[in-house]
């Protein structure tokens, strides 16, 4: 089985141009959230969805928004970039919400703000 | 607010020999999962080992054990006889089991580093 996958791999973009990054979940799973990891530093919780419905957000501007697609693959989109959001951005798949049945991670999208 | 805090950024272990990373959290919850991941040059996070609050068994998988001590608020990991490809940056991670709360949380991460 496929793990879970995104894309692109890496991405440069230019201040205040927007970027949209994407997530393929494992196969059966419905949960997908979003985690910005800047260097040095643990991962951030950006959003959770499930079933297509947001189900958690984290202490981001509203530059940052998602979406879950009825394949319960997702997208996350960012508008505005700032050089601060330069930064690893991880996905992560689970069969359902809550930490019962653990997550796993994509090998994230590395962006750069220039 | 939950908190995971990881007080050594860098740690090193002769191959072969055992090594422990610390990890302490922070939470009014009652009932939550506690994860250790592992983080390799590939970037991808590899789930190590997890653990129930509810539990107060620890839990082990093959090389790696954890000391889970719930009144302490803390979860440390054991490697045993450490492997060269045991090197990365280890992430301890907390999740409350309450439905609705959805935010894996966690520390700063300690880097592993493996004397052959």
């Amino acid at each position: 089985d496929a793990g879970v996958t995104q894309s692109p791999t890496h991405l440069i973009k230019t201040r205040g141009q927007h970027v949209t990054l994407r997530c393929s979940p494992i196969s059966g799973h419905k949960s997908v959230s979003w985690y910005q990891q800047v260097l040095g530093q643990g991962p951030q919780f950006i959003f959770q969805y499930y079933e297509k419905e947001e189900r958690g957000r984290g202490n981001f501007p509203d530059r940052f928004s998602a979406r879950q697609f009825p394949n319960y693959s997702s997208e996350l989109n960012v508008n505005a970039l700032l050089l601060g959001d330069s930064a690893l951005y991880l996905c992560a798949s689970s069969l359902s919400t809550g930490g019962f049945y653990g997550y796993t991670f994509g090998s994230g999208t590395r962006l750069t703000v220039v | 607010a939950q908190t995971v805090t990881q007080s050594q950024p860098e740690m090193s272990v002769q191959e072969a020999e055992t090594v422990t990373l610390s990890c302490t959290y922070d939470t009014s919850e009652s009932d939550y999962y506690l994860f250790w991941y592992k983080q390799p040059p590939s970037r991808q996070m590899i789930l190590v080992i997890r653990q129930e609050a509810y539990k107060q068994q620890n839990a082990t998988e093959n090389r790696f054990s954890v000391n889970f001590q719930k009144a302490a608020k803390s979860f440390s990991l054991k490697i045993s006889d450490s492997q060269l490809g045991d090197a990365a940056m280890y992430f301890c991670a907390y999740i409350a089991s309450n439905f609705g709360n959805e935010k894996l949380t966690f520390g700063t991460g300690t880097r592993l580093t493996i004397i052959p």
